[in-house]
């Protein structure tokens, strides 16, 4: 069975960093697209980054040069690193498995439970 | 504002059909296949329809999904009470080298 288990969220002052990791199983993250997805609160989904299954890695305008998104292939694990957070970061984040078609990300079909992110003072 | 564009809401009553546009361009979906997922509230998105018309195992065939051009429609007939959420569409933008949501379409059954 495809689960995803986030984990690392949590209450963080304006300019921090943050962790989160999404904990697979039934599947190898090595071998799958996986993204990030959040959702700020009362809004609707924003995609935040993918990294493909031969490592490279694109990201939305507004977290470029501040996120990075990798993966641990001995644990299974996709990571979401977070840097100089701001108060607009602020939402739950969702990790994806994705498919693709021709090398391009196609749709996602599992998804977490979401970690959520506060950035406040 | 969404690269793809979605109606904010739609409402119709138990037992009809309803469907959600969702507009956007070549860069995104004139040349990449759209999906559609579902949000329950309070719960994570679960994907809908992929390959602009193909449903997941265990979706009801009441769901639907089509593409024309450069928009792409998303069509529920025999509404239920339990279909009340928020529907997303999504492709790959080309140009911008991103995944694109729409801004998402609350559904209320009346």
């Amino acid at each position: 069975e495809v689960q995803l288990v986030e984990s690392g969220g949590g209450l963080i002052q304006p300019g921090g960093s943050l962790r989160l990791s999404c904990a697979a199983s039934g599947f190898t993250v090595s071998g799958n697209y996986m993204s990030w997805v959040r959702q700020a609160p009362g809004k609707g989904l924003e995609w935040v980054s993918i990294i493909y299954t031969g490592g490279s890695t694109y990201y939305a305008d507004s977290v470029k040069g501040r996120f990075t998104i990798s993966r641990d292939n001995s644990k299974n694990t996709l990571y979401l690193q977070m840097n100089s957070l701001r108060a607009e970061d602020t939402a739950i984040y969702y990790c994806a498995r994705g498919t693709y078609y021709y090398h391009l990300p196609n749709y996602f079909d599992y998804w977490g439970q979401g970690t959520l992110v506060t950035v406040s003072s | 504002q969404s690269v793809l564009t979605q109606p904010p809401s739609v409402s119709a009553a138990p037992g009809q059909k309803v469907t959600i546009s969702c507009s956007g361009s070549s860069s995104n979906i004139g040349n990449n296949y759209v999906s559609w997922c579902q949000q329950l509230p309070g719960t994570a998105p679960k994907l809908l329809i992929y390959d602009n018309n193909k449903r997941p195992s265990g979706i009801p065939d009441r769901f639907s999904g089509s593409k024309s051009g450069t928009s792409a429609t998303l069509g529920i007939t025999g509404l239920q009470t339990g279909d009340e959420a928020d529907y997303y569409c999504g492709t790959w933008d080309s140009s911008l080298n991103s995944w694109v949501f729409g801004g998402g379409t609350k559904l209320t059954v009346l």
